[in-house]
């Protein structure tokens, strides 16, 4: 078990370029998460995958923002003409999806700098 | 509309005493509590959770109390040590019940500093 891992760790691009982040989950985990965290805030929740289906989208995902989960293992998180205020952590977590737990396992993060 | 928060942004507490970290929500369909420690450039680490069907969890050092009716829950840490210093975050689950996925709402941290 190699825990989540996401790809790039960091990334700075300039306004209005587009940038996509990868996450890996925990093999057998087919539930992921993407949050963002900006400065001196709790993360917050964007979409939620169970498979290869989004269940769900926060309010927070622009249609600037696409996520996706082919074949239902890792994901991709694209952000199309990027605003500076995208800038923050973004951060992937996976969960399995029987047991009565809701721990979820997080990855190190993606931290975005838009310039 | 902040659901989850945390309004100590900060704690300082001396190697050995108890550290009280406090959470307060509003939400009363949540019934899963968890923390979780995060260093600097790292992601959550899940520390301990609680269901809300109890009113106490223990971990070794880490104890969370749940207050249903003060909607309030506390972690406590004894003895605190130098390497509990981080940020740690209280979060909220409505559970997977109900078409609910389970997805996390965060209050915003408190950061702990452990002297030596």
């Amino acid at each position: 078990d190699t825990g989540v891992s996401q790809n790039p760790r960091h990334k700075i691009t300039k306004r209005g370029q587009n940038v996509t982040f990868r996450c890996d989950p925990i093999s057998e985990h087919n539930r992921l998460y993407w949050y963002r965290q900006t400065l001196g805030q709790g993360p917050e929740f964007l979409t939620y995958f169970q498979n290869e289906a989004q269940l769900e989208k926060s309010r927070l995902l622009s249609d600037r923002f696409s996520a996706e989960r082919p074949k239902g293992s890792f994901s991709t998180l694209e952000i199309q003409r990027t605003e500076q205020g995208d800038s923050a952590m973004y951060l992937c977590a996976s969960s399995p999806l029987r047991g009565n737990s809701y721990e979820q396992y997080f990855g190190p993060g993606t931290r975005l700098t838009v310039t | 509309d902040q659901q989850v928060k945390q309004n100590s942004p900060s704690l300082s507490v001396q190697e050995g005493r108890i550290s009280i970290l406090n959470c307060d929500y509003t939400n009363s369909m949540f019934d899963y509590f968890l923390w979780y420690k995060k260093y600097p450039a790292e992601g959550p680490t899940f520390l301990i959770s609680i269901s809300s069907i109890k009113d106490k969890n223990e971990d070794g050092r880490f104890t969370v109390f749940l207050n249903k009716s003060a909607k309030h829950l506390s972690l406590h840490i004894v003895p605190s040590q130098p390497g509990d210093s981080a940020v740690y975050f209280c979060a909220a689950s409505a559970g997977r019940s109900s078409g609910n996925t389970g997805k996390l709402i965060f209050g915003q941290g408190t950061t702990l500093q452990v002297k030596p």
